[in-house]
């Protein structure tokens, strides 16, 4: 059963950029879509981005264009995600999911890692 | 970008039914998912492709979607389904989240 495993929490001061790794265990990686999704604190989930790493796509929500970018390493199984020019109002839960469907439009999210903190703070 | 609306909160006694609604435009003409959330948890895909349940989720968990509104059904609610729900869908090659809805099973 394929796990998705991300890095640790991380504390940024503003300004900065932060990259988080998510690494996919147990099974095939490169198939599959791999998006982001953030909640900050007491909020809902909302769309960063994703790539498929076979076809080396990249979507990102307009919201993060130009200030997020989204990559695989097939040899390691590994998604990344860097987010730079970081302001207060990314504090958030950073997860990464594995969208599975027979067309983009039907890609479900059926596997999500654990979440990687991300606090931005002076 | 695309919107999807969720009302802010349900309320359910135990062993009744809960519907969660969504909202978007043309709602009914793309794939609807559906999330469970419970308190610092993952989320965890319950519906996909509008009304399909993932192996292991229990049948009480239905769905539909039609015209501009998709609808997460629980039958028979437990005190386990109490959580936050959200919807999904994919509006070209991306992806919108509805705000969550949080069932509560009184």
């Amino acid at each position: 059963q394929v796990q998705l495993v991300q890095s640790g929490a991380e504390v940024k001061k503003p300004g900065s950029s932060v990259k988080v790794s998510c690494k996919a265990s147990g099974g095939t990686f490169s198939n599959y879509e791999i998006s982001w999704v953030r909640q900050a604190p007491g909020q809902g989930l909302e769309w960063v981005g994703g790539t498929i790493p076979m076809f080396a796509t990249i979507n990102n929500a307009q919201k993060f264009q130009g200030r997020v970018k989204i990559t695989a390493d097939k040899s390691t199984s590994t998604a990344y995600m860097d987010l730079s020019s970081l302001r207060s109002e990314d504090t958030a839960m950073y997860y990464c999911a594995r969208g599975v469907g027979a067309t983009p439009s039907q890609y479900a999210f059926d596997i999500w890692g654990q979440g990687t903190m991300v606090t931005v703070s002076s | 970008s695309y919107e999807l609306t969720q009302p802010p909160s349900v309320s359910v006694s135990p062993g009744q039914t809960a519907s969660i609604t969504c909202s978007g435009d043309k709602l009914g003409d793309k794939y609807v998912c559906w999330y469970q959330q419970k308190p610092g948890q993952s989320p965890m895909l319950v519906i996909y492709q509008n009304y399909k349940r993932p192996s292991g989720i229990p049948e009480r968990f239905s769905g539909s979607n039609f015209g501009n509104t998709a609808t997460l059904t629980i039958s028979g609610t437990q005190a386990i389904d109490e959580a936050d729900y959200y919807c999904q869908a994919w509006d070209s090659t991306t992806a919108a989240f509805g705000g969550g809805t949080k069932v509560t099973v009184l």
